[in-house]
C-alpha cells in the first residue's frame, strides 16, 4: 500500500510485557515522528527521527525506545508496558523536498493500545 | 508547559455558519503555524498553513488569521457543513526544524 501503514491497528497487553507498534512509509520521507493521543493533551510527541539511524527525544520518550535502521521503517517499543502508556498512537512522517507546505506532516492511522 | 493551547474542547454551530476555532501560543520562535483536522479512527490531515511574517491565509472555505502581537491563531471556516465535523487540531513548528507542537483539540460540532 502507498503512503503510511501502521500494525497493529488495535492491541490488547498487560502490564510488564514488551509491545512493538510498526510503522512503514513508501514515500521515501526523510522524517518519521511518533505521537500520542490522550484527552486533555492533544498529540504529544514521543521520538522522532531524521534519517535512518538518527533518532531524538521528543516531549514524552520516557518508556519508549525506537530504531530506525531502513529509512521506510521506524518501530516504536514500549520495553515494559504500563497502564498510563494506553492511548493511541499516531506516526508521522514529512519531507524537506519542498514539494510540500512547510512543516505538513502525514499521519498513519493511528494504532489504539491498551495495556491491562 | 504547554507552548500551545486550544482553550474550547468543544463548538457547536449550525449549517451555514461561521465556525471559529482558537488558538493560543507562547514560544515566538515559531515559524509555520498549522492546522490538522481529525476524524474518528483515522490520522490528522493537514488543513491550512500560514507562515508566521503573514497575517492571513485563505484557501477555499477556510481562512487562517495570525496576530503575533497578541500570540493568537484562529481558523474560520465559512459556510460550514456537516462534513466539518470533526476535531481540529492547532500546531505550531520551531524555527528551523521539522517537529511539530500541537494544542489541545477541539472537537467542531455541525448542526443541520
Amino acid at each position: 500500500d502507498a503512503g503510511i501503514t501502521q500494525s497493529p491497528r488495535y492491541k490488547i497487553t498487560e502490564t510488564g510485557r514488551q509491545v512493538t507498534l510498526m510503522c512503514h512509509q513508501t514515500w521515501s520521507h526523510s522524517y518519521m515522528f511518533w505521537y500520542r493521543q490522550d484527552l486533555g493533551h492533544g498529540l504529544r510527541l514521543i521520538y522522532y527521527s531524521a534519517a535512518a539511524d538518527i533518532t531524538d527525544k521528543g516531549e514524552v520518550p520516557d518508556g519508549y525506545v525506537v530504531s530506525r535502521s531502513k529509512t521506510e521503517n521506524f518501530p516504536l517499543t514500549l520495553e515494559s508496558a504500563t497502564r498510563s502508556q494506553t492511548s493511541v498512537y499516531f506516526c508521522a512522517s514529512t519531507t524537506t523536498s519542498g514539494a510540500s507546505p512547510p512543516g505538513e506532516q502525514f499521519f498513519g492511522p493511528g494504532t489504539r493500545l491498551t495495556v491491562l | 508547559d504547554q507552548q500551545v493551547k486550544q482553550n474550547s474542547p468543544s463548538l457547536s454551530v449550525q449549517e451555514g455558519r461561521i465556525s471559529i476555532l482558537n488558538c493560543d501560543y507562547t514560544n515566538s520562535m515559531f515559524d509555520y503555524f498549522l492546522w490538522y483536522k481529525k476524524y474518528p479512527a483515522e490520522g490528522p490531515t493537514f488543513l491550512i498553513s500560514i507562515s508566521s511574517i503573514k497575517d492571513k491565509n485563505e484557501d477555499g472555505r477556510f481562512t487562517v488569521f495570525l496576530n503575533k502581537s497578541a500570540k493568537h491563531l484562529s481558523l474560520h471556516i465559512v459556510p460550514s457543513q456537516p462534513g466539518d465535523s470533526a476535531v481540529y487540531f492547532c500546531a505550531a513548528r520551531h524555527q528551523g526544524a521539522q517537529k511539530l507542537v500541537f494544542g489541545q483539540g477541539t472537537r467542531l460540532t455541525i448542526n443541520p
